[in-house]
């Protein structure tokens, strides 16, 4: 499983664009790259998945370069309930969705 | 639709007691999973599930038993509880086809004292 390494904490304010950013040197070809949000007492909730290049979705954006060695997750106009844990994991087509394996996370404050 | 259900909220064992944690899903997903989650960390995958009747360990397996006997169900029992198993405990479900979320239940805090 390769291992993702991401900023622990992030600040912003309302109304800006967030990109949080994550390396994954060792990616394999078969692993895609997902993007969880947890809100304080809650589980985790999926934001979005890609394999390459970018993918779009009604909460974010997700950039991915052709050598598949870091992502960018990008929030636009942040607000204050976007403050959140945003975890970036890298795993195998063949277990996603299961036997996920977490990192520490970014903390993402908000602020007005 | 309840999506994934734990049981119960919240606990207080005493070191040495045992206890089932329960988890059903109603969306018919083969793959489950169960994971811990200590302060100031990130979650940790205990056990998991590819469908009935086929369990596996995750990164932190030791004091933990699973079993699947049915698509809907994947209890986690604690056979001796330990004050190191105080935690908030997190059971997923997931499609198992590719490009899959993992859906999260609220979770259960449980304290070993």
């Amino acid at each position: 499983l390769a291992k993702t390494t991401q900023p622990i904490s992030m600040d912003s304010y309302e109304g800006q664009e967030v990109n949080i950013t994550c390396s994954h040197n060792n990616i394999a070809t078969n692993d895609y790259i997902t993007w969880y949000q947890q809100f304080p007492s809650q589980g985790p909730r999926f934001i979005i998945q890609g394999y390459k290049t970018k993918v779009t979705n009604e909460v974010a954006s997700l950039f991915i370069p052709a050598d598949r060695k870091s992502s960018t997750l990008s929030l636009p106009r942040v607000s204050l309930s976007d403050t959140a844990v945003y975890y970036c994991l890298v795993g195998d087509m063949d277990q996603a969705g299961t036997a996920l394996i977490f990192g520490k996370g970014t903390t993402l404050s908000v602020s007005s | 639709n309840a999506g994934v259900t734990q049981t119960p909220k919240f606990q207080v064992l005493k070191t040495g007691q045992s206890m089932t944690l329960q988890c059903a899903q109603d969306m018919n997903h083969e793959y489950m999973s169960w994971y811990r989650q200590d302060p100031g960390m990130g979650l940790r995958l205990i056990h998991y599930s590819v469908g009935a009747g086929i369990t596996d360990q995750g990164e932190v397996p030791n004091g933990y038993n699973v079993s699947r006997s049915t698509t809907e169900d994947f209890p986690l029992r604690l056979l001796s509880a330990a004050p190191s198993q105080t935690s908030v405990y997190f059971c997923a479900s997931a499609s198992g086809r590719i490009n899959t979320e993992a859906f999260f239940g609220q979770g259960t805090r449980l304290t070993v004292v």
